[in-house]
């Protein structure tokens, strides 16, 4: 069975910074595509940033271009986002999920940032 | 940007009755990179249709997808208890991948 297990959420001041985890299991992670999708409260679901599988290609939504990078550890089966410069629109429910064929297959439960002064 | 627009916003049904979810794509996109996912309150969504059409694994047979042209449909045949939820649409045709907004559906 996948389980995707983000973590790293929280509460930050803006223009702050946070890192975001999620540990893989039950796939090959290596072969995979990951992407982190992102929720705002009461909101619709928006596609942030993929990597592809050895971490050479990698893509953003325009609004966070600049601030936030993604980027994976094969070897431990992780995935990350590092959020620079954090604005009060960037709170959100953050999931990471595997990305096949353009489809995000998989899910984590999802981690909480705040970005609140 | 490739916007996806879903109608309606709500859709008030009983169980029992048939549902049909409407995704229109702003400009062409290939059939291939069209998804449908499902939510509900408190979880993470879940993947019901990937390439339009094709049924992800744990799918009931309930749930249909179809295109024609910019068009993209999800039905569901006869609503169980379980299937009021939020759905939405999602393309990854061209970059930024992008989501439709949603459409409830709520028991009516």
């Amino acid at each position: 069975e996948v389980q995707l297990v983000e973590s790293g959420g929280g509460l930050v001041q803006p223009g702050g910074s946070l890192r975001l985890s999620c540990a893989a299991s039950g796939l090959t992670f290596s072969s995979s595509w990951m992407s982190w999708v992102r929720q705002a409260p009461g909101k619709g679901l928006e596609w942030v940033a993929m990597i592809s599988q050895d971490g050479s290609g990698r893509d953003y939504v325009d609004s966070v271009k600049g601030r936030f990078t993604i980027s994976r550890d094969n070897a431990r089966n992780s995935l990350y986002l590092q959020m620079n410069s954090l604005r009060v629109e960037d709170t959100a429910m953050f999931y990471c999920a595997t990305d096949t064929y353009g489809a995000f297959h998989n899910w984590g439960q999802g981690t909480l940032v705040t970005v609140s002064s | 940007e490739l916007v996806l627009t879903q109608s309606p916003g709500t859709l008030s049904l009983s169980p029992g009755e048939r549902a049909t979810l409407s995704c229109r794509a702003s400009q062409t996109v290939k059939h291939d990179w069209v998804a449908w996912y499902q939510q509900k309150p408190g979880q993470a969504p879940r993947l019901l249709i990937y390439g339009a059409s094709s049924r992800a694994t744990g799918t009931p047979d309930r749930f249909s997808g179809s295109w024609s042209g910019t068009d993209f449909t999800l039905t569901i045949s006869r609503l169980e208890p379980e299937d009021f939820a939020v759905y939405y649409c999602q393309q990854s045709g061209s970059l930024p991948k992008t989501f439709g907004q949603g459409t409830k559906v709520e028991i009516k």
